[in-house]
């Protein structure tokens, strides 16, 4: 199973909107509505922040909004604030009870 | 509150072996499905494999590259998911975490804090 396809980097400014893609095919991202979002600030654990596809945990700000077209899902930060700098993995479930990372996205607030 | 706490790592000689074991509290354990996933140092997120809850079976999954040397296992009664690591490679070198599974399709709402297994010679 390849691993999704992030974008190594995305950046913006405080208050501005940022979408991270997370590219895979018919046999994971496509095929199912189990697409996950979690930030990871250096040297911590993980965060979930989006879970199938578009739902929120709480304690999320709604902020952050997820999506999925095709084989393609996104995971988009509004209102960009300085905390939100970290890095942003996407996963998804691929119907063989396996799970499948993306490569990572590095989210600097300018 | 959930929560997961990881011990056992340490630093091992390739060829040898370690067994981790992550502690869950704040739910009914005995329903709880635990997934494993690894960090190597200045690298992404890996999968490394799950167990499900005893209702279900216990099944486990594996990812390929771990597969036929990692075993995850677990104690209802101690609370506690293993994961066994044998024939250990420099490759697996990194921070294992252990999850919650809330799904059943990988929703990984809670984490632990991560325990380092650092495979040198």
């Amino acid at each position: 199973q390849s691993a999704l396809t992030q974008p190594p980097s995305a950046s913006g400014s405080p208050g501005q909107s940022v979408a991270i893609s997370c590219i895979g095919t018919s046999s994971d991202v496509g095929g199912y509505n189990y697409v996950s979002w979690y930030q990871q600030h250096p040297g911590k654990a993980p965060k979930l922040m989006i879970f199938e596809v578009n739902k929120r945990p709480s304690g999320v700000p709604d902020r952050f909004s997820g999506s999925k077209s095709g084989n393609t899902a996104s995971l988009t930060v509004s209102g960009l604030q300085a905390e939100d700098e970290a890095d942003y993995y996407c996963t998804s479930y691929t119907g063989s009870n396996n799970l499948v990372f993306g490569g990572g996205t590095k989210l600097t607030v300018l | 509150e959930v929560q997961l706490l990881e011990s056992g790592g340490g630093l091992v000689k390739p060829g040898g072996s370690l067994r981790l074991s992550c502690v869950v509290s704040g739910l009914t354990f005995s329903d709880a499905w635990v997934t494993w996933v690894r960090q190597a140092p200045g690298k992404g997120l890996e999968w490394v494999g799950r167990i499900k809850s005893k209702a279900a079976s216990g099944t486990v999954d594996y990812a390929a590259p771990v597969k036929g040397r990692f075993t995850i296992s677990r104690d209802d009664s101690k609370y506690t998911v293993y994961l066994q690591m044998n024939s250990l490679r420099n490759v697996d070198t990194a921070v294992y975490y252990c999850s919650h599974d809330t799904s059943g399709y990988y929703s990984l709402h809670t984490w632990g804090q991560g325990t380092l297994v650092t495979v040198s010679s």
